[in-house]
């Protein structure tokens, strides 16, 4: 069993739908979620960082930590055009091991 | 620089020759890091620094690739003996510090071919 697992997609919406992107994971030490977008031949940037159970919100994406069901997810609203990306979920373990463990991404594209 | 930057953009080889790639990371930037990236994947850790110091190798795949930040700034990654399975995409983040929520800012990779 792989320690992060992500359904690659692809995902195709309408402009204006909510889009759920989720991970599971298999290591119940893991503390830090990110979830990183990735433009098409752009490295992957940082769009929101949670470390405890719950949501976090920053305008239209919401991230959410459910660390009982190890399951992580990425909510889009009113999602754009401009939101057509690979969306990566990657994790921290505590301590010292500073090693990103990566989701394979999952591929969306919003349709005008 | 305004960003991370990555050297040579493409790199073609033929197998069996040795390649080097050069990151340059965020100026100030403590931790460098080396990821591989196969189309279509995530990002697999490779390696990565603390100022000069090498923290963790456990990524790279074999004895034949190495990597270097001799003054914790500028880091080279090479690869000897390149064999076909080496090609893909081979990015490099940085970070301002060491704790484990700052932010990594990539490069724009390294798309390595080898013939």
């Amino acid at each position: 069993q792989k320690e992060v697992e992500q359904d690659p997609g692809p995902l195709s919406v309408p402009e204006g739908a909510i889009v759920s992107l989720n991970c599971t994971y298999s290591n119940s030490a893991f503390q830090y979620f990110m979830w990183y977008r990735q433009y098409s031949r752009k490295g992957p940037e940082l769009l929101m960082y949670t470390y405890s159970s719950g949501n976090k919100e920053d305008g239209r994406f919401t991230a959410q930590v459910d660390k009982s069901s190890k399951y992580i997810s990425l909510f889009i609203r009113d999602s754009q055009p401009s939101d057509s990306a690979t969306y990566l979920c990657a994790i921290l373990n505590a301590g010292n091991n500073r090693k990103l463990i990566w989701g394979l991404g999952t591929s969306l594209a919003v349709n005008p | 620089g305004a960003g991370v930057s990555q050297s040579p953009r493409y790199k073609v080889t033929k197998r069996g020759q040795d390649v080097a790639l050069r990151c340059d990371p965020i100026s100030g930037h403590v931790s460098l890091y080396w990821y591989r990236q196969a189309l279509g994947q995530g990002p697999e850790f490779l390696t990565y620094f603390n100022y000069e110091a090498q923290q963790d190798k456990s990524g790279l795949p074999n004895d034949r690739f190495s990597a270097e930040r001799p003054e914790g700034s500028i880091s080279t990654l090479t690869i000897q003996r390149t064999e076909q399975r080496d090609s893909a995409m081979y990015r490099c983040a940085s970070s301002l510090a060491r704790g484990v929520r700052d932010t990594q800012y990539f490069g724009p990779g390294t798309r390595l071919t080898v013939l």
